[in-house]
């Protein structure tokens, strides 16, 4: 069966804290990682990575794909009020041609206080 | 550039009742996937539409089916509501050979 595990499941940090977030994952046919940001319902779009040991980079976020160890971080710097959200991690899984579906793990709610 | 959009936002059903949620995707985009998410839980893959046909299933039963239209929106129906059906609904589009999935804000449905 397929799994994506994140951890720690809640964080809570002060307003300047550096937090990095994990994913990891057990699939057959990978074939990317997605990283959303869910504030109240809508996940937002963060991140796709294909590719293992380059950073993906948008302001204080980053990212990067370890396809040796199945798994992925999430770092946020100089975090803010606004980083207040739950981050999911998502596997996109294909079963052939242009069929693919994304499994997501359970998300890591992140509250930074002021 | 209208992104996805669901309706209704709430919705109060009672157990055995018959529900139908909607779903339009972002402008140029033709696949649309379902997602249930429980509190606490990430979004659970239901299934997928590309040109009017179901084309990937996740582990729901046939109580929940859907159907997409010629204009590449998309409803999802769940019949003989159980409790466990509380969950907020999330559609999302994407392009058939596209990859990122873009969410809308999702239909809260509550079964009592």
């Amino acid at each position: 069966e397929d799994k994506v595990v994140q951890s720690p499941l809640s964080l809570v940090v002060h307003e300047g804290d550096t937090v990095t977030l994990n994913c990891s994952y057990e699939v057959t046919n990978f074939r990317s990682l997605l990283w959303y940001k869910q504030e109240k319902k809508a996940p937002t779009f963060l991140f796709m990575l294909t590719s293992s040991g380059i950073e993906k980079k948008s302001g204080r976020l980053s990212s990067i794909l370890d396809k040796k160890e199945l798994s992925s971080i999430l770092n946020i710097t100089a975090t803010q009020t606004g980083d207040s959200a739950i981050y999911l991690c998502a596997v996109e899984i294909t079963s052939g041609g242009s069929n693919y579906k994304l499994t997501f793990g359970k998300g890591t709610l992140l509250t930074v206080n002021p | 550039d209208a992104g996805v959009t669901q309706s209704p936002t709430h919705l109060i059903k009672t157990r055995g009742q018959q529900v139908t949620l909607r779903c339009s995707p972002k402008s140029g985009h033709d696949t649309v996937s379902w997602y249930q998410q429980a509190l606490g839980q990430g979004p659970q893959f239901i299934f997928q539409y590309y040109e009017e046909e179901e084309r990937q299933r996740g582990n729901f039963p046939d109580r929940f089916s859907g159907h997409q239209f010629p204009n590449y929106s998309s409803e999802l129906n769940v019949n003989a509501l159980l409790l466990g059906d509380s969950a907020l609904y999330l559609c999302a589009s994407s392009l058939a050979r596209g990859v990122v999935q873009y969410f809308g804000p999702g239909t809260r449905l509550t079964v009592t």
